[in-house]
């Protein structure tokens, strides 16, 4: 069961690159987020798709894009990095807000 | 929109000692309510949640937590800690999206 698979695990950008951090979920579910987490802050949603053919921002959206390719699949794009980007990545999958998440294992991504 | 408060960005605790992780809510409405845990380079995995069936709620590796909806609280605990609870905990608040705490360390001390 490899349940919310997340693609790269590490990655190192300068600043301006743009980069695609890939997601998916084997598990069915309707539902796929994006978040970021930064020491101190918890994790904060940037993006969500409720279901397929559909996105909507988070809290942090500013800087990022998103596309929810099929069910499975759901990718979070930098145009423009920036060190201000620089965190770990994490991506989930559930069946909507009131019901548990199910998380990757994220992706470090360090902007210089 | 909702938030939650956690009290204590680190605890420490003694192998078999009570572990209390504490979480405070703000919300118009009831909300729902997480506990995940994190451990080192690894994605949250759920600990348990809270949805008005019951106010106690028991989740895995032997953690409850008491929602207190006078208190607005959601606190954590487990009666004996074991080293391998080392980890970080974060509560959650969900209503139209879902909001986390920042975290709390749970070290345990030989």
């Amino acid at each position: 069961n490899a349940g919310v698979t997340q693609t790269p695990k590490f990655q190192v950008l300068k600043t301006g690159q743009s980069m695609t951090l890939q997601c998916a979920q084997d598990m069915n579910h309707n539902s796929m987020y994006w978040y970021r987490q930064d020491p101190g802050m918890g994790l904060r949603l940037i993006y969500y798709s409720a279901s397929e053919g559909t996105t909507d921002k988070g809290e942090v959206p500013n800087g990022y894009n998103v596309s929810r390719l099929n069910k499975r699949e759901f990718s979070l794009r930098l145009e423009s990095a920036a060190p201000s980007q620089t965190s770990v990545y994490f991506c989930a999958s559930g069946t909507g807000f009131n019901q548990p998440q199910h998380f990757g294992d994220g992706t470090r991504l360090s902007i210089l | 929109a909702q938030s939650v408060t956690q009290l204590g960005s680190h605890v420490s605790v003694s192998e078999g000692a009570l572990v209390l992780l504490r979480c405070n809510y703000s919300s118009s409405v009831p909300p729902y309510l997480f506990w995940y845990v994190q451990y080192p380079n690894q994605g949250l995995q759920l600990l348990l949640k809270y949805t008005s069936a019951a106010t106690l709620v028991k989740g895995i590796n032997g953690f409850e937590a008491e929602f207190k909806k006078s208190e607005t609280s959601f606190h954590l605990t487990k009666p004996s800690a074991h080293m391998s609870d080392a980890a970080e905990y974060f509560c959650a608040v969900s209503l139209n999206d879902m909001r986390f705490g920042a975290g709390t360390r749970l070290t345990v001390k030989p």
